[in-house]
Parts: C-alpha cells; structure tokens; sequence
C-alpha cells in the first residue's frame, strides 16, 4: 500500500540553526500539508500546498517557515532560524483531493531545537 | 472558541467494556467534513473516518461505529469490546469548505484499555 514516508524521523538542532524537514507524499495525490505537534499536544494544522503554491496557511506560519516541492517527488518544510518553541512532531500529509478527501498521514519527524 | 470539543481528556477502560469518545463541533458552513483519527503509542495518524455533513447516517466498522447528529453538533466514536491495541490518543477533526483546506483538530482523549 503506497505510505508517506518523513525524513529523518528525528532532527535535532541548535536554535537559530535552519532546518529542512523533507517529506515523499503518495505519488497521485495533489494536495500537500504540514501539521506539527508540540508533545502531549493537539494536531495544528500549519500549511496546505497545491499546483505549485501555498493554498492555505495557518496563523503559525510566519516568514520563518516555507514549503518547497523541489522536484516531483519531495515535498519540504524548512524554518529559517529554529526557536526552541519550534520543538514538536511534524506530520507531513498528502491527499487526492481537497482537505475533505483522506489524508494520508506521515510517520513524523521529531523536531528537537536546543 | 474551540471548533471542536473533545471533552474527555483520558479515559480509562477494562478491556472488553464499551467506550464512547465524544465529539462536539462548532461550524456556520453548511458543507464540512468531520474526522477521527487515532495516534497511537507509536505516534503515527491513523485515519479512521470522514463524514460529510450531508449525510447524517450512522456508521458501523467492525467493532467501532460513529454517531453523527448535526442537530446537538456531535460526532460521537464508540468502540465496542475494547481492546488493549485500542490504546491511543484519538482525535475528531473538522473542515470546513469555507476554510479551504485547513483541518482543525480537537485536544484528542487519551483511551486507556486496561488488560
């Protein structure tokens, strides 16, 4: 069954070091999101990526954050100078359709910023 | 104010028992999309379910089954002869068509199934 795979599956960095979060989603689907999860915390919702551009952004996603999709394959999330408040799981999700469609949910790449 | 309530915090069962997740919503859209999600111990995002709000038909899969009533904004999760691999965090989520892509989770509940 084809999956989401997240790479690496735990990064750990220095604040105010950048750091590249890097994601394959299934490879027929279109839509693309990043959602972090700060431990023992709620899933939050932090961009959606469509046709080459950000289709959606949360509130959380200040000029710090960016996604690229370099090639046909990988889909990245990278925070320009990491805060220690960045630390949290980021799930990376790819869906058929819109948002209402079934995401398919990464592993998650744990994000420790010391 | 929170889109979706998850209520329960934790809860914590004797294995074999029924066990209800409750889920209250919040939306003025007139299409959205509800959702439940399990995380395991493991820490993945398991999908369990989508429900359009068009239909209001209730679901039965196995030993879970999902209670959809727009009237009290409730989308409720029950597992029926809980088991130990039940153990997880779950999760109800909302889209809303109005919001584009963005889904919204609830705080999760913390299930417990105890051998």
């Amino acid at each position: 069954e084809p999956e989401v795979t997240q790479t690496p599956s735990h990064q750990v960095t220095q604040m105010g070091q950048e750091v590249i979060l890097r994601c394959v989603p299934i490879s027929n689907h279109l839509y693309f999101y990043w959602y972090r999860q700060i431990l023992g915390q709620k899933v939050e919702f932090l961009v959606s990526f469509y046709n080459n551009e950000i289709s959606e952004k949360s509130e959380i996603f200040d000029d710090q954050f960016s996604v690229e999709r370099p090639d046909g394959s990988n889909f990245t999330l990278k925070i320009r100078s990491t805060k220690l408040e960045d630390s949290a799981m980021y799930f990376c999700a790819s869906s058929e359709l819109r948002a209402w469609d079934e995401q398919y949910f990464g592993p998650g790449t744990r994000l420790t910023v010391t | 104010a929170q889109k979706v309530t998850q209520a329960q915090t934790e809860i914590s069962v004797v294995e074999k028992e029924d066990v209800t997740l409750d889920c209250v919503y919040e939306t003025r859209d007139t299409t959205y999309y509800l959702f439940w999600y399990k995380q395991p111990p493991s820490g993945e995002l398991v999908f369990l379910i989508r429900r359009n709000s068009f239909d209001e038909q209730n679901e039965i899969s196995g030993r879970y089954s999902w209670n959809f009533q727009k009237s009290t904004s409730s989308f409720n999760f029950t597992i029926t002869a809980s088991q130990v691999v039940d153990s997880a965090v779950y999760f109800c989520a909302l889209s809303e068509a109005s919001l584009g892509d963005k889904i919204i989770f609830g705080k999760g509940t913390r299930l417990h199934i105890l051998p």
